[in-house]
């Protein structure tokens, strides 16, 4: 079973249409969520850390939200060069502190 | 600020060949750790070092393996390679242990 799950696993846009992303964990006792952005042939780029529920952290576009069994990356009035693969890594408290990475959204955004 | 680098960018090996993957961190990053990615399995954790020293491993065979130098250049190293490696390794690095990661460009590894 999964500890981290992404929802759609795929998500077409038309330019400037607004929509948003998840990630769900289910193992108690959360370090800290990580939200990368993946480009084809290239290695993840950081993108946010979120911490504690209530939590929130924004970069142009994107908008990164916490609660306690998941987080949500909202992206407002995307650009076709918001293409590519989101991925959420979360790390917790009972264990190691390696986070433990989601399959990615992919999203394609269309002028 | 120079990224994470690592080579060769893209590598195809033989069925039963060995490779060996290298990674430079960030100056001044201590921690490396390696991913797999793979399109069926996604991001796995390989291992990672600190100080020369392996920290945490994941859950892969003992064909996959690592080291860390002094000056925090790391290797990964897959011996008998198996068509199932094929994949993507990643290298990340950071400040220190349990801190945020930047990634490599990653290695391409195609076994044939």
């Amino acid at each position: 079973e999964d500890q981290v799950t992404q929802s759609p696993e795929a998500l077409r846009l038309q330019e400037g249409e607004s929509s948003s992303l998840n990630c769900s964990y289910t193992v108690s006792g959360l370090r800290g969520l990580f939200w990368y952005r993946q480009d084809p042939g290239k290695g993840p780029e950081f993108l946010f850390t979120l911490y504690s529920a209530g939590e929130e952290k924004e970069k142009e576009r994107l908008k990164a939200t916490l609660t306690k069994k998941e987080s949500f990356l909202h992206i407002t009035a995307p650009k076709p060069e918001d293409s590519a693969t989101y991925l959420c890594a979360v790390a917790f408290t009972g264990g190691s502190y390696i986070p433990t990475f989601g399959r990615g959204t992919s999203l394609i955004v269309h002028p | 600020k120079a990224g994470v680098t690592q080579t060769p960018r893209y590598l195809i090996k033989t069925r039963g060949q060995q490779v060996t993957l290298s990674c430079s961190p960030i100056s001044g990053h201590r921690s490396v750790s390696w991913y797999q990615q793979t399109p069926g399995q996604g991001l796995q954790f390989l291992f990672e070092y600190f100080s020369e020293t392996q920290r945490n491993k994941g859950n892969f065979p003992g064909r996959f393996s690592g080291r860390q130098f002094s000056n925090s250049r790391s290797e990964m190293n897959v011996s008998t390679l198996e068509l199932g490696d094929s994949a993507l390794y990643l290298c990340a690095s950071s400040p220190g242990l349990g801190n945020g990661y930047t990634f490599g460009s990653g290695t391409r590894l195609t076994v044939v």
